[in-house]
């Protein structure tokens, strides 16, 4: 059982619409992630999370908008998406960012834009 | 900047024999290493890591890896492949600018055939 809980498991959104994804962890952890994985293909990292405020942001467009509300939940928030964002968008949590213990991940949230 | 190279697309193996999953690096600094796998339709799962210490590590699953500075390797390994260890296997290094930020390599898929 994984410790990081993604909601939803799957997501179909047209290019107009708009939806959030949501993380949530119950580890204590105080950082968290949010990667992009295409198919066969390894996770990209997007943004990171350290004590409730955004510390990397890598040059994600900004129709992905990321929230932390606080030190256990973590939202994406999409909006007017391309084709190309179909992907499956994990979730990540450790207990710090500058810790060398492994990340927790999530199963994922697999969208597809129509 | 840091690098892992997985030289392997795929890798096959027959059950209860040994297995291998080759990793290099390419780091300033000391290197920290992670091996994570994933199954279909699932987020990735820790396996172990290497920080400091033995250059054999132990992981979950019976999986070990052998730190190897010379050659700048990682590879994993286990003494007898099960069936369910068929999946998708990534090496990771921890970037180094001080944060977790995470440089995956590109990905080996173990099929263990029965």
């Amino acid at each position: 059982d994984t410790e990081v809980t993604q909601t939803p498991k799957h997501l179909v959104m047209g290019m107009t619409n708009k939806k959030s994804l949501k993380c949530e962890q119950h580890m204590g952890h105080r950082a968290m992630y949010w990667y992009k994985q295409k198919a066969k293909k390894p996770p990209e990292l997007m943004f990171v999370y350290s004590y409730e405020k955004l510390s990397i942001n890598e040059s994600v467009p900004s129709r992905f908008s990321p929230e932390c509300p606080n030190s256990s939940l973590l939202n994406l928030h999409l909006h007017a998406l391309q084709p190309e964002d179909s992907a499956l968008y994990l979730c990540a949590s450790s207990p710090g960012d500058r810790s060398n213990q492994p990340q927790h991940f999530g199963d994922g949230t697999r969208l597809s834009i129509l | 900047a840091q690098s892992v190279a997985q030289p392997e697309d795929q890798v096959n193996v027959a059950e209860g024999n040994p297995l291998t999953v080759k990793c290099t690096y390419s780091v300033s600094g000391n290197p920290y290493l992670f091996w994570y796998v994933q199954y279909p339709n699932r987020g990735l799962q820790f396996l172990l890591k290497y920080i400091t210490g033995d250059n054999l590590v132990k992981g979950s699953y019976g999986f070990e890896a052998e730190f190897n500075k010379s050659q700048t390797s990682f590879h994993l390994k286990k003494p007898s492949a099960l069936v369910s260890d068929s999946a998708l296997y990534f090496c990771a290094v921890r970037d180094d600018t001080g944060f977790q930020k995470l440089v995956f390599g590109t990905g080996t898929r173990l099929l263990v055939s029965p």
